[in-house]
């Protein structure tokens, strides 16, 4: 079945620095999704990607969809304390089903 | 517009207890899933409904787990009975029935099992 891989596992980032988290799938994905989940709290739909090699920009997040639609990644510029949690990605498929990944869990120094 | 409401939010129970979690969706989204969220990992799909029906439940363990949407809204789902393993946090998510789905997800229950 659709395995879909996250890394890295945690992200320990200076306040104010760059960072970049990825993911894979083991089969070509009909769309992509990123979720939030802050500490104690549930997951939140940040966006979805749809077409082979989109980029999407909010604020300063920026993600992008892979041109085989296998891979996808989110990069955060300028990290903030608010930026603190757990990012998971989720493909689609045609199936309507959607494999989360295991996260990437954000940690913010001051 | 009211998001997805999960009750209760924490259970505690011992083993060999049933269980059982309540699920309202965002009005007028079709789809709805459960899914079980370990500690450190990404929700995993239980079972989704498109209405009433059942559409996948391939992942939900139906020795101990059963679930039920009867009028196409509401959902509720049970464990008969609870092993430790199965503590966790249930989340219930809802959709509007796209195949491209975004998920609303509830706050979710916490279940410890003792």
């Amino acid at each position: 079945g659709q395995q879909v891989m996250q890394i890295p596992q945690y992200q320990h980032v200076q306040e104010g620095e760059d960072f970049t988290t990825y993911c894979n799938s083991s089969t070509t994905l009909s769309n992509i999704q990123w979720y939030k989940q802050r500490p104690g709290g549930h997951p939140v739909f940040l966006i979805q990607l749809v077409k082979s090699g989109e980029v999407k920009k909010q604020k300063r997040l920026t993600f992008q969809f892979g041109e085989a639609k296998k891979n996808s990644s989110l990069h955060i510029t300028a990290t903030q304390t608010t930026d603190v949690g757990t990012y998971f990605c989720a493909g689609g498929s045609n199936d309507y089903k959607l494999s989360f990944g295991a996260g990437t869990t954000v940690t913010v120094r001051a | 517009e009211a998001g997805v409401v999960q009750s209760p939010r924490y259970k505690i129970i011992e083993k060999k207890q049933p269980v059982a979690f309540w699920c309202n969706p965002i009005s007028g989204h079709n789809t709805l899933y459960w899914y079980l969220q370990n500690l450190g990992q990404g929700p995993e799909l239980l079972i989704r409904y498109e209405n009433e029906e059942a559409v996948d439940d391939s992942q939900l363990p139906k020795d101990r787990f059963s679930a039920e949407r009867l009028k196409g809204v509401d959902s509720t789902l049970k464990i008969q009975p609870a092993e430790l393993g199965d503590s966790a946090v249930y989340l219930c998510a809802s959709g509007e029935g796209l195949h491209t789905d975004t998920q609303y997800f509830g706050p979710g229950t916490r279940l410890t099992v003792l």
